[in-house]
């Protein structure tokens, strides 16, 4: 089974910070991976798709990159609001998987 | 606007079934996959399976083969999951969720608000 691997767990910042976050696929996945952002209570919002186009209506703060086994997620000046867990997503043949999750928490 | 909108929150007994369901509006329903995707408590998502509503077809997360069935009533344009023989570890929160793009199943675009599964004796 392919798997997701995110790192890190947790990581801790402040406000105005560049955080990235790694997601690594146990198989080349081209270029479908996703990155979303979920908050306590709700479901999770779609940030990037196919690896690094942004989703209509999210900051240009976050983006994405990689491609095949390692792709990464960014924020390049943190903002009260990103304070949530981000999780990858691959498709690969009609199988969908999530990473673990990263919790992005307040420093 | 799109919107899926969840039934409501379920107590269960282990060994029992549970029914959740999903309606759609906003789109075509029967041009975009439906998806389910579930939370355990304090855990990550874990994708269940999905549904093609044009032509009924379904795919299933190896682990919920022959436990899960999901089904697309188009004239309701609803989506329902049923899982039978509820354990404790099937506690968890339930999401329907679909894709932006007609025909194409890569990526969830539009959530549900969840539903909750309590699987308790």
């Amino acid at each position: 089974d392919l798997q997701m691997t995110q790192s890190p767990s947790t990581v801790s910042a402040s406000v105005g910070d560049r955080v990235t976050i790694t997601c690594r696929a146990s198989q080349n996945i081209g270029s479908w991976l996703a990155w979303y952002q979920q908050k306590p209570g709700k479901a999770p919002d779609l940030l990037i798709s196919k690896a690094s186009s942004l989703e209509s209506g999210v900051p240009s703060r976050f983006s994405g990159s990689g491609s095949g086994t390692e792709f990464t997620l960014t924020i390049s000046s943190l903002q009260p609001d990103d304070f949530a867990t981000y999780y990858c997503q691959q498709y690969n043949s009609h199988a969908f998987t999530f990473g673990q999750g990263t919790n992005l928490e307040i420093k | 606007e799109v919107q899926l909108v969840q039934s409501g929150t379920e107590v269960k007994k282990p060994g029992t079934t549970v029914k959740i369901s999903c309606r759609v509006s906003g789109h075509t329903f029967i041009d975009y996959y439906i998806h389910w995707v579930r939370q355990a408590p304090g855990k990550g998502l874990e994708w269940v399976g999905l549904v093609d509503p044009e032509d009924h077809e379904t795919i299933y997360a190896e682990k919920f083969q022959g436990r899960v069935t999901i089904i697309a009533d188009r004239s309701a344009d609803t989506a329902y999951m049923e899982v039978r023989s509820l354990t404790s570890e099937d506690t968890a929160v339930y999401y329907c969720a679909s894709p932006g793009t007609p025909h194409v199943t890569r990526y969830f675009h539009h959530w549900g608000q969840g539903s909750l599964v309590t699987v308790s004796s």
